[in-house]
């Protein structure tokens, strides 16, 4: 089916270990975002890109790390895992301005 | 002061009831303006746009106050599967990033 999915769906790690969090879409959207949820804070952009090749810092990008080499993929690296990363992640692509989400991972770092 | 702010509720409206939520936001220069629906910490799904002029989507009304910015959304007649987080959602003014409020619960009792 096309859309975009998330993995993996959940995912325990320890402090100071990097992790991936990928996405991939099929609907060839040229914007791609990634958000964190936790209670109290919402949805928080940590960052964006308008195009492969392309990407900008949101609200909250420290600690992380994006790349964008093919439209349909793009992965969120934290680079060094910290206890306050523990969150939800989603991710989304956009036509006309509109999102479209991932079923988000829940990441737990212990 | 945010950039979206949503009362977080909960709004506990028993079925049948008619229930309003308003949303400010403090950039007087935003251009689009959104409605997301979240079910239990699952994604978030577009809900319906907002247009100056208003707009309806069955029972679902959507409006824009330009003047003293803030956006409405107006449920009638509550179903049991209304019950969910509603986020109110901005685009800040030439920008491609969209802002999210932290959402407001509503729960329809029997």
């Amino acid at each position: 089916d096309a859309g975009i999915t998330q993995s993996p769906r959940y995912k325990i790690t320890e402090t100071g270990r990097q992790v991936t969090l990928m996405c991939h879409q099929t609907w060839s959207h040229s914007y791609m975002f990634w958000y964190r949820q936790d209670l109290g804070h919402g949805l928080r952009l940590i960052y964006y890109s308008a195009a492969a090749d392309i990407t900008d810092k949101g609200e909250v990008p420290d600690g992380y790390v994006v790349s964008r080499s093919k439209t349909e993929n793009f992965p969120l690296t934290l680079e060094s895992a910290t206890r306050s990363q523990t969150s939800v992640y989603f991710c989304a692509s956009s036509e006309s301005g509109k999102l479209f989400f991932g079923s988000g991972t829940q990441l737990s770092v212990l | 002061r945010k950039e979206v702010e949503q009362d977080p509720g909960p709004f506990n409206v028993p079925e049948g009831a008619t229930v309003a939520f308003n949303c400010t936001y403090s950039n007087s220069a935003s251009q689009s303006f959104f409605w997301y629906r979240q079910d239990c910490r699952k994604e978030p799904k577009l809900l319906m746009s907002v247009y100056s002029s208003g707009n309806e989507d069955g029972r679902f009304t959507a409006q824009l106050n330009r003047a003293s910015q803030y956006i409405s959304l107006l449920i009638r007649d509550s179903k049991l599967s209304d019950s969910a987080t509603y986020l109110c959602v901005v685009t800040p003014y030439n920008t491609d990033k969209l802002i999210f409020g932290t959402g407001t619960r509503l729960q329809v009792f029997p």
